[in-house]
C-alpha cells in the first residue's frame, strides 16, 4: 500500500513569490491535513480538508490556502513569501471519521531566500 | 485545541538506558494516545499508540504507560540504541476530533 506522497521534497523561493505544494494521500483516505514544522516549534497545524471542503483550520495568516480535488489530492498555497515561512511542510491523511490512521508524508522543504 | 503537554523538551541517554518521556493531556474526550517518532528530514511515523482501557502496552523494547486518573502517559524506552536518536511526539486523539493534538515533541540523543 502507498504511504502519503508529497511534491516536490525540496524547494528554494525567493521572497515574495508564491509556491504550490501537493500530497496524495494514502488510497481510501479522505481526509488530508497540512503542517508547518520549523525547528524548536512543534508541528503547527495549518488546515484539513476531508471531502474536498475545508474542515479546520489553524492560526495561519490568509497566504496560507489550500484545496483538496475529487480525488482526495491536495494542494496547498503560500503566497507572497517570506523569509519565516522557511519550513518543513508535512501533509498526513487519514480515513477521516477519527484521528487513528494518521499518516505522514516525508514533507516538502522549502526555503525562502 | 486542547493542549497535551510534553517534556522534556530534550533527552540525552547513553546507550543501553532507558529513555522516559512524559505526556499529561487536558481532554477527557481522548480516546486514543499515539507516539510518532521523526527522523531528520522524514515525516513523524507512528511508532505505538494506546487506547484508555489498558493501562499499558509494550512493542519490543518500546512502552507505553497510562495513568487514566491523574491524565497522564509516557513512552518507555528500553535499552536506548544510538538509532533511536529523534523526535519523539505525543498525542492525544478522539472520535469526536478528526485531528490529534500533538506535543512540541521531545529531541532523543543516545550516545553509544
Amino acid at each position: 500500500k502507498a504511504g502519503v506522497t508529497q511534491t516536490p521534497r525540496y524547494l528554494i523561493k525567493t521572497r515574495g513569490q508564491q509556491v504550490t505544494l501537493s500530497c496524495s494521500p494514502i488510497s481510501g483516505h479522505r481526509s488530508v491535513s497540512w503542517y508547518q514544522q520549523t525547528p524548536g516549534q512543534g508541528l503547527q497545524f495549518l488546515f484539513e480538508y476531508f471531502s474536498e471542503t475545508q474542515r479546520n483550520k489553524g492560526n495561519f495568516p490568509g497566504r496560507f490556502s489550500g484545496r483538496q480535488f475529487s480525488n482526495s489530492r491536495s494542494e496547498m498555497n503560500v503566497s507572497t513569501l517570506e523569509l519565516g515561512d522557511s519550513a518543513l511542510y508535512l501533509c498526513a491523511s487519514s480515513p477521516g471519521q477519527s484521528t487513528s490512521g494518521y499518516t505522514f508524508g516525508s514533507g516538502t522543504r522549502l526555503t525562502v531566500v | 485545541q486542547q493542549q497535551v503537554k510534553q517534556s522534556p523538551q530534550s533527552l540525552i541517554v547513553q546507550k543501553g538506558g532507558i529513555s522516559i518521556i512524559n505526556c499529561a493531556y487536558e481532554n477527557t474526550a481522548f480516546d486514543y494516545f499515539p507516539w510518532y517518532q521523526q527522523f531528520p528530514g522524514k515525516g513523524p511515523a507512528l511508532l505505538i499508540a494506546i487506547r484508555p482501557d489498558v493501562s499499558e502496552k509494550k512493542e519490543g523494547r518500546f512502552t507505553i504507560s497510562f495513568n487514566k486518573s491523574a491524565k497522564q502517559f509516557s513512552l518507555h524506552i528500553m535499552d536506548s540504541q544510538p538509532g533511536d536518536s529523534a523526535t519523539y511526539f505525543c498525542a492525544g486523539g478522539s472520535g469526536g476530533s478528526y485531528i490529534p493534538t500533538f506535543g512540541r515533541g521531545t529531541s532523543l540523543i543516545v550516545h553509544p
